[in-house]
């Protein structure tokens, strides 16, 4: 995957309690971005970084918090899980240049019981 | 804003037959056009884009695209599938101006044999 880790890979938590996803690129990508996916929906963007502490909201961003206080790190944050939130999560990178295609990772799969 | 409308959720093709998966973006300002495909418990991969020039756009495993303008279109296509296509291929779309990606719902295509 390009150099993106995403962890926990999989992880089960209970309503309420803060949840913390970390996304980690080698690759210097100067865009960074949170998706959730969920059947029937595709991939929706939460929220994305287009520089060291430089963010932005995306479509679902509500219930969402995000930090990027290096280029290679960005943190996705529940503050307060919510069963709605159950779902995979993908982290991806961009170059900004050209297409900025994006490289996904491998995903994160979120249970909020 | 962007978005993106896939026909048809499921598809199945027998082996050896042509696929077809149907997208049609509305979008502002001149698009750039994804197919990225996912194998299953998989991230995303780009199959191709569409950016300028040329709107016949040749991918990976045998796949082609073309941007039609005038009908708002970005069809996928392969004239003869193969068992390992089975996947579920997502159609995106961003504006040139922005680096926000925006996502289909989704096609899932099974081969039978």
């Amino acid at each position: 995957d390009a150099g993106i880790t995403q962890s926990p890979r999989h992880k089960v938590t209970e309503t309420g309690t803060p949840v913390t996803l970390r996304c980690h690129q080698t690759e210097n990508h100067r865009y960074m971005y949170w998706y959730r996916q969920d059947p029937g929906h595709g991939l929706r963007l939460i929220h994305y970084s287009y520089g060291v502490k430089d963010t932005d909201k995306g479509e679902v961003s509500d219930g969402y918090s995000v930090s990027r206080s290096k280029t290679e790190d960005f943190l996705l944050t529940l503050e307060s899980a919510t069963s709605s939130q159950t779902s995979v999560y993908f982290c991806a990178t961009g170059t900004g240049a050209g297409a900025n295609v994006l490289t996904f990772g491998a995903g994160s799969r979120l249970t909020v019981l | 804003a962007q978005s993106v409308t896939q026909l048809g959720s499921h598809v199945s093709v027998s082996e050896g037959a042509l696929v077809l998966l149907r997208c049609n973006y509305s979008s502002s300002v001149p698009p750039y056009l994804f197919w990225y495909v996912q194998y299953p418990n998989q991230g995303l991969q780009l199959l191709l884009k569409y950016t300028t020039g040329a709107t016949l756009v040749k991918g990976i495993n045998g796949f082609e695209a073309e941007f039609k303008k005038s009908e708002t279109s970005f069809h996928l296509t392969k004239p003869s599938a193969h068992m390992s296509d089975a996947a579920e291929y997502f159609c995106a779309v961003r504006n040139s101006n922005d680096y926000k990606l925006s996502f289909g719902a989704g096609t899932t295509v099974t081969v039978r044999a």
